[in-house]
């Protein structure tokens, strides 16, 4: 089981400049994440997903979009990068019901620089 | 305004001591809350959980106590190791009514010293 991978690892992009991020979890998970890690702000997160096809926005979700047409695959768009979105972009993935579906599990990151 | 608040960015403790790490947190709707450790580069790794009906729980050398009365939770290492040297994030969740999305702390840096 690879658990949750994410391409790429490394971006650097242009402002106004797009790119798609794209995570990927084999464990059959319902729900699937998207966070942003910046030093001293812990993780936010920027829309998640309950479900194929369903998704919903989190805490940032402005200047991004995503979309969920497989169960496995969830995609983090950027349509016009900022340099407010240097960030480093986390995926994760859980189980909807049960008592580990607080627990999600994470990918090892997409670290974004815009200039 | 941030609803899950670590107040100490970092943390320096000798090995074979305790580590004590705190997390602060304002919405008592919180119904699961949950500790995780991130190495450089990594992603974060799932540590140990309580729910808030209890009060505490222990795995091997990490326990987490909850006081919800105060609206506070710990993590203690004991012993601590070289090993456990990474940030550790603080994380507090609403439940499957909520996508069981979580709120995280800013994360405070622990440094084991040999």
């Amino acid at each position: 089981n690879a658990g949750v991978t994410q391409t790429p690892k490394f971006r650097v992009l242009k402002t106004g400049q797009s790119m798609t991020l794209l995570c990927a979890q084999d464990m059959n998970h319902e729900y699937m994440y998207w966070y942003r890690q910046d030093p001293g702000m812990g993780l936010r997160l920027i829309h998640y997903s309950v479900g194929e096809g369903t998704t919903a926005k989190g805490e940032v979700p402005d200047g991004y979009n995503v979309s969920r047409l497989k169960k496995q695959n969830f995609l983090l768009g950027l349509e016009s990068a900022a340099p407010s979105q240097t960030s480093v972009y986390f995926c994760a993935s859980s189980y909807r019901v049960g008592r580990s579906s607080y627990e999600q599990y994470f990918g090892p990151g997409t670290r974004l620089t815009v200039t | 305004d941030q609803q899950v608040k670590q107040n100490s960015p970092s943390l320096s403790v000798q090995e074979g001591r305790i580590s004590i790490l705190n997390c602060d947190y304002t919405n008592s709707m919180f119904d699961y809350f949950l500790w995780y450790k991130k190495y450089p580069a990594e992603g974060p790794t799932f540590l140990i959980s309580i729910s808030s009906i209890k009060d505490k729980n222990e795995d091997g050398r990490f326990t987490v106590f909850l006081n919800k009365s105060a609206k506070h939770l710990s993590l203690h290492i004991v012993p601590s190791q070289p090993g456990d040297s990474a940030v550790y994030f603080c994380a507090a969740s609403l439940g499957e009514g909520a996508g069981n999305m979580l709120t995280f702390g800013g994360g405070t840096r622990l440094m084991v010293k040999p």
